[in-house]
Order: C-alpha cells, then sequence, then structure tokens
C-alpha cells in the first residue's frame, strides 16, 4: 500500500522557518492535509488540500509539493508551534480507498 | 460548531471485543458528504486510520485490520460506534473518532479515549 515518509526530528530556532517533509510516490497526483498534535492533545487540522488553511489557522502555516515531496512550511516560529505534524493523503488502494498517514515529524523549537 | 466525543471501556481483557462509541454533534450523518472516521495512537507512536462511516453508509476499513473492525451508526442518536474483535495488548492506544468529508481530511476530531488492553 501507498506509503508516507516524514523525518522522525526536525529543528528550528525562534523566528526562523521551519520545514517538515511529507515524502510519497507521485504525491503531486494526490491532496496532502497535514496535522498539528501537542503532547497530551488531540490532532488538530493545519492545512488542507495542499495550502488551505482551516478558518483559525494562521497564515504562518503553509503548504507546498514538488516532486514526491510534500512540505509543511512554518514561518516565523515560535516556542507555541513544538509540536508532532503528521501529513495523510487519500489512497485508492484495493480499489477501494483508504486514508494513509506519515510516521510523524517532531518539531523542536531550539 | 462540530465536536465529537468518544466513549467505551478504558481496560479490556486480551481476546475480548471492544466497543467505542463517538456522540458527535453540529452535524447529521444523513447530509451529502459527511462521514466519520476512527484513528488511534498507541503511546508514543504514530496516528493509524481504522476506519470510515459516510452518510449512504459506505464504510472503509484499514486492510490490515478489516477483518476485526465494524463500524456502524445510528443516525437518530447522532452516534457512529466501532467494534473491535479479539483485541491484544497491541491494540492498546487513544482512540480517536473525527468529521470527515468526500474531500478526505479529518476535522475536527474527539479528544480521544485511552484503552489499555491487559489481562
Amino acid at each position: 500500500s501507498y506509503v508516507l515518509t516524514q523525518p522522525p526530528s526536525v529543528s528550528v530556532a525562534p523566528g526562523q522557518t521551519a520545514r517538515v517533509p511529507c515524502g510519497g510516490n507521485n504525491i503531486g497526483s494526490k491532496s496532502v492535509h497535514w496535522y498539528q498534535q501537542k503532547p497530551g492533545q488531540a490532532p488538530v487540522l493545519v492545512v488542507y488540500d495542499d495550502n488551505d488553511r482551516p478558518s483559525g489557522i494562521v497564515e504562518r502555516f503553509s503548504g507546498s509539493r514538488s516532486g514526491n515531496t510534500a512540505t509543511l512550511t512554518i514561518s516565523r516560529v515560535e516556542a507555541g508551534d513544538e509540536a508532532d505534524y503528521y501529513c495523510q493523503v487519500w489512497d485508492n488502494f484495493y480499489s477501494q480507498g483508504g486514508v494513509i498517514f506519515g510516521g510523524g515529524t517532531k518539531l523542536t523549537v531550539l | 460548531q462540530i465536536t465529537l466525543n468518544e466513549s467505551g471501556p478504558t481496560l479490556v481483557k486480551p481476546t475480548q471485543t471492544l466497543t467505542l462509541t463517538c456522540t458527535f454533534s453540529g452535524f447529521s450523518l444523513t447530509n451529502g458528504g459527511v462521514g466519520v472516521g476512527w484513528i488511534r495512537q498507541p503511546p508514543g507512536k504514530a496516528l493509524e486510520w481504522l476506519a470510515l462511516i459516510y452518510w449512504d453508509d459506505d464504510k472503509r476499513y484499514s486492510p490490515s485490520l478489516k477483518s476485526r473492525l465494524t463500524v456502524t451508526k445510528d443516525t437518530s442518536k447522532n452516534q457512529v460506534v466501532l467494534t473491535m474483535t479479539n483485541v491484544d495488548p497491541v491494540d492498546t492506544a487513544t482512540y480517536y473518532c473525527a468529521h470527515y468529508t468526500t474531500v478526505h481530511w479529518f476535522h475536527p476530531w474527539g479528544q480521544g479515549t485511552l484503552v489499555t488492553v491487559s489481562s
């Protein structure tokens, strides 16, 4: 089945830009969604359909795709952005389809 | 405002059947394009998708767990029920339900319920 690959961790200094990659074969043909999960909390959708934000999500969060990689970009990183980030797609496997999550990336704000 | 809340046992013995209920408000599972999904997360590990049920009773399951899962809905109660048979300690996890649509993202999520499988 389809696999989404994320690095286990990414570190960034406050005020800098964090980029969280999500690799997948031919990911350009799929819509990618991103979730933020802080410790002890449920995941929260921060980007959907590659680069749209739900109501209440700040503009510092954006998404993009290039080749076989989708990227979540967090501009002007703040301490409060420290969390796990997961990418997600829908894949038409076994002729029925289903949801695929990446393995998650822990963002550390130095 | 859409809200979801998971409920069920906190402790289940190996080989037993786990039944979890997702009670929601702010939307109806009779409306076209709407669904509810189940996702779990073992302690310290990644999210794992389990199942989906749509307004038209279409259902999708994770291939690796399909033989053990059943998802149903009760539109009159605004509830979705997930059953998992023959549980094992590796099924210990926080189980989440979430609002889902045919555009394929989960938003919002319930707060989750921790289920421990142990004798």
